[in-house]
């Protein structure tokens, strides 16, 4: 079982259409980050977000940080193809600093 | 970019052969880590170094060892390589792990 459990797994959705990725653990994170990689790539950072219940946005995309510091959301507003990639969140639980976790991903396709 | 080079790029092995995979950087990064990625498991944590000669066990270290006797250097090891250990190796740099992490292009290793 990883420490971040990503759902869904694959999302396959038609332009101009709205998405949303989960990333939820049981413990305790001081901060999440969210990661975007494309085929043949290292992941590249998306988002950090500190503060419990912190939202942020990026353009189109909106991500959440849960009160409790265990969960956090992207939401992605009318995708584009240019959306599609592996989505990785990411964290250092608070009492294993330093160990960086990813959860398992969700593959997003967005067609035209 | 931010300067951090894997090496070899590609590699095939025979099973049973020791395996040695470079992670350098010129960033002066505190933090380093050794990720395997495989489908539908995201990015998995082998090993990370939180300075020279500090490293720790990820989730998946069973088989893998690392060192890290330069800032700059860190050393992932397969001792006996083994069919399940074929996957894309990921480095990757941070000064912290609630900063923005780096990655280098990835090791593809077949262990044949």
């Amino acid at each position: 079982t990883q420490l971040l459990e990503q759902s869904p797994q694959f999302l396959s959705i038609q332009e101009g259409e709205n998405l949303t990725v989960y990333c939820n653990s049981s413990s305790v994170f001081s901060s999440l980050q969210w990661y975007r990689q494309e085929p043949g790539e290292g992941p590249v950072l998306l988002v950090t977000v500190v503060t419990g219940g912190e939202v942020k946005k990026l353009k189109r995309l909106t991500f959440q940080f849960g009160d409790a510091r265990k969960d956090s959301s992207l939401h992605i507003t009318a995708a584009q193809p240019g959306d599609t990639g592996l989505y990785l969140c990411a964290g250092s639980r608070t009492d294993s600093w330093g160990k960086l976790q990813f959860g398992a991903g969700t593959q997003v396709v967005v067609t035209p | 970019d931010a300067g951090i080079t894997q090496s070899p790029r590609h590699k095939v092995t025979e099973t049973g052969t020791p395996v040695t995979l470079r992670c350098h950087q010129t960033e002066n990064h505190r933090y380093m880590y050794w990720y395997r990625q495989d489908p539908g498991h995201g990015l998995r944590l082998i090993h990370y170094s939180y300075g020279v000669k500090d490293t720790d066990k990820g989730e998946v270290s069973d088989g893998y060892s690392v060192s890290r006797s330069k800032t700059e250097d860190f050393l992932l090891t397969l001792e006996s390589a083994t069919s399940s250990q074929t996957s894309v190796y990921f480095c990757a740099i941070t000064p912290r792990p609630d900063f923005e992490a780096f990655f280098g292009q990835g090791t593809r290793l077949t262990v044949v």
